[in-house]
């Protein structure tokens, strides 16, 4: 996941455009990857996954692409909404119960 | 859709009570974690539970126990709360062992848990 830190970054984005929040994950070996979004006050929402055999992954506008050569992965969103302003986190699994869960993104979504 | 219930959304306890936090799940799932989230820093894992009785130690398992006896129930347990164990604390489930498409973690809307 993303180097943990006490200032989350920050993404401010207007209405309506197009979002896209990065995540640099750990392990080479991880190879099963999830994207969560977190509303203040709330417990994360999975958003979308995808597999290391995959490089892409589309849900209902959103995207995740995936980079094994560097690492990394990210998430697009499309149509940027008020509602969409969250943290939003990356998280990686190897396999069995270890989940490495990044620090999150926090979005901000000017109307 | 998934449901993971925790039952106490904010408290707020004194240093050296005794605190449980209860997490129940509605889709039969096997595992259960609890992690807590701190500003700044990504979730750590608390402790797990692949199984009725049997948990596991994550990665800060220090100043907590828990408790599964039941397959859809998982409690965290602070035995003597200090300020330190100030945080929001996060309860899931999965129904593998293993994490695939289709079996992802779920989380339950959080405990705000301060220690004064």
């Amino acid at each position: 996941g993303e180097s943990v830190g006490l200032h989350l970054p920050t993404l401010s984005v207007q209405e309506g455009d197009n979002s896209i929040i990065n995540c640099a994950y750990s392990n080479s070996a991880s190879d099963y990857f999830i994207w969560y979004k977190q509303e203040s006050g709330k417990g994360p929402q999975f958003i979308i996954d995808i597999r290391s055999n995959m490089d892409k992954r589309q849900g209902q506008r959103v995207t995740v692409l995936l980079n094994k050569t560097v690492k990394h992965l990210s998430l697009q969103i499309a149509a940027t909404q008020p509602g969409d302003s969250a943290v939003y986190f990356c998280a990686e699994n190897t396999g069995g119960f270890k989940t490495i869960f990044g620090a999150g993104t926090r979005l901000f979504v000017k109307a | 859709d998934v449901k993971v219930t925790q039952s106490s959304r904010y408290l707020v306890k004194r240093t050296g009570e005794k605190v449980f936090l209860e997490c129940v799940q509605d889709m039969d799932h096997e595992n259960m974690f609890w992690y807590r989230q701190d500003p700044g820093l990504g979730l750590r894992l608390i402790y797990f539970s692949y199984d009725v009785k049997m948990k596991e130690k994550g990665d800060i398992p220090e100043g907590y126990s828990v408790s599964r006896e039941k397959k859809e129930r998982f409690s965290l347990i602070l035995e003597s709360a200090s300020t330190n164990q100030t945080s929001m604390y996060l309860c899931a489930s999965s129904l593998l062992s293993s994490l695939r498409s289709g079996n992802t973690i779920y989380f339950g809307e959080g405990s705000w848990l301060t220690v004064v």
